[in-house]
């Protein structure tokens, strides 16, 4: 059993920019949410995707936008980098999108803007 | 403002020694889990409460949810080095989606 895996590991940008991160789901998954780490914070809730479809929002611009594929791997795409942009991106996988159900997080892709 | 608050924010104990960490809130949560992240890693779920005053014990571990669902300790008999990690707190309420605390960073030194 694969667990969840993100890519990539680092990134650098600059501000204005737009930059794509990618999840894999653990096996069997159906559903992913991101989230935003910024350092010396807990995980804020960006998006949920089940079945492909956007189920649940947090409160980010919609500069921030996602896509959940058939397989059920997924992207998040934020467009003008801001610096405070800069944070870990964590994906979190879990079984039927369920408040209650397990997650089960990734490594996180570190996103840095310069 | 934090939704979910945790004390202390840094923790740093010699190995052996016990410790208490606690997330407090106003809000009533129907279910609160706890979390330890290591460095360049994601969150790793320990236990899920939902019940008031529900006590869970995972080997050194021992977590507790409040009578009135408001707040949680986690209680770490006789730490290890490899309990060093940042433990979060997160809280679901309804079907909103999970709230985390800023975490405890916890150091234990050999």
């Amino acid at each position: 059993e694969t667990g969840v895996t993100q890519s990539p590991t680092h990134l650098i940008k600059t501000r204005g920019q737009q930059v794509t991160l990618r999840c894999s789901s653990q096996s069997g998954h159906n559903t992913v949410s991101w989230y935003q780490q910024a350092l010396g914070q807990g995980p804020q809730f960006i998006f949920q995707y089940y079945r492909e479809e956007e189920n649940g929002r947090g409160n980010f611009p919609p500069r921030f936008s996602g896509l959940q594929f058939p397989n059920y791997s997924s992207e998040l795409n934020v467009n003008a980098l801001e610096l405070d942009d800069s944070a870990l991106y964590l994906c979190a996988s879990s079984l039927n999108g369920g408040v209650t159900d397990t997650q089960y997080f990734g490594p996180g892709t570190r996103l840095t803007v310069l | 403002t934090q939704l979910l608050e945790q004390s202390p924010q840094f923790l740093s104990i010699q190995e052996g020694e016990n410790l208490t960490v606690y997330c407090n809130s106003s809000s009533v949560f129907s279910s609160l889990q706890w979390y330890r992240q290591e460095p360049g890693e994601g969150p790793v779920l320990l236990v899920t409460v939902v019940t008031g005053g529900e006590v869970k014990k995972l080997k050194r571990l021992t977590f507790q949810f409040g009578d009135a669902r408001k707040d949680s300790s986690l209680h770490i008999t006789a730490a290890q080095t490899g309990d060093t990690g940042l433990y979060l707190c997160a809280g679901a309420r309804g079907n909103t989606p999970l709230v985390f605390g800023k975490g405890t960073r916890l150091s234990v030194i050999a």
